[in-house]
């Protein structure tokens, strides 16, 4: 039971350049979310999803976008990198009211 | 807005001193609180929680208690140790808000504990 995974771990990119985020969890939770971390600011919501199929927008959604095709993956893309974005991107699983369990995070860096 | 305010650190106490970590909130409706700990290289773990006022969690020897009267939930422990060093969260999810857990953070405690 390996919980919640993120992959990669660490990504240095240019500006403009695109990437994707995966985040994977074995928990069958219906639930799942993108944070940012940056120094001083806690974290924030990004984008996430209540079930298979489904997102939404969170409290700071420009920028970037979601896509959950299977219950058990939510990747995050970026599709054209600015250094505003560089953070440590954090994923998360949950049941409907539950807690909330975290990945070990993607630290990016946007030269 | 919803909003959960900490105390600044870093915090830096000797081992077995007692923590305090104070953490307010302002919200619309009836929040859950929670404390969250980041350790080191690592994503964040939940510490404790309280979903209604005069609730205390406590775990690992951690507590704290849902104020509903100054809108605060304080994070203490008796006598700290080492291996507690890490960044504290404390956090709210508004009850009714939908199925989704969301949860607003505030922007994190660093407690460093030397022997």
């Amino acid at each position: 039971n390996a919980g919640v995974t993120q992959t990669p771990k660490f990504r240095v990119l240019k500006t403009g350049q695109s990437m994707t985020l995966l985040c994977a969890q074995d928990m069958n939770h219906e639930y799942m979310y993108w944070y940012r971390q940056d120094p001083g600011m806690g974290l924030r919501l990004i984008h996430y999803s209540v079930g298979e199929g489904t997102t939404a927008k969170g409290e700071v959604p420009d920028g970037y976008n979601v896509s959950r095709l299977k219950k058990q993956n939510f990747l995050l893309g970026l599709e054209s990198a600015a250094p505003s974005q560089t953070s440590v991107y954090f994923c998360a699983s949950s049941y409907s009211y539950e807690t909330q369990y975290f990945g070990p995070g993607t630290r990016l860096l946007v030269l | 807005g919803d909003s959960v305010t900490q105390m600044e650190g870093p915090v830096t106490l000797s081992e077995e001193a007692f923590l305090t970590i104070n953490c307010t909130y302002t919200a619309t409706g009836y929040p859950s609180l929670f404390w969250y700990v980041q350790y080191p290289g690592e994503g964040l773990q939940l510490l404790l929680k309280a979903t209604k006022a005069d609730d205390k969690g406590s775990n690992k020897g951690f507590e704290a208690t849902y104020r509903k009267e100054t809108t605060s939930f304080h994070l203490e422990k008796g006598s700290v140790q080492v291996s507690d060093s890490a960044v504290y969260f404390c956090a709210l999810r508004l009850v009714g808000t939908g199925t989704a857990s969301k949860l607003t953070f505030g922007t994190g405690t660093r407690l460093q504990v030397t022997l």
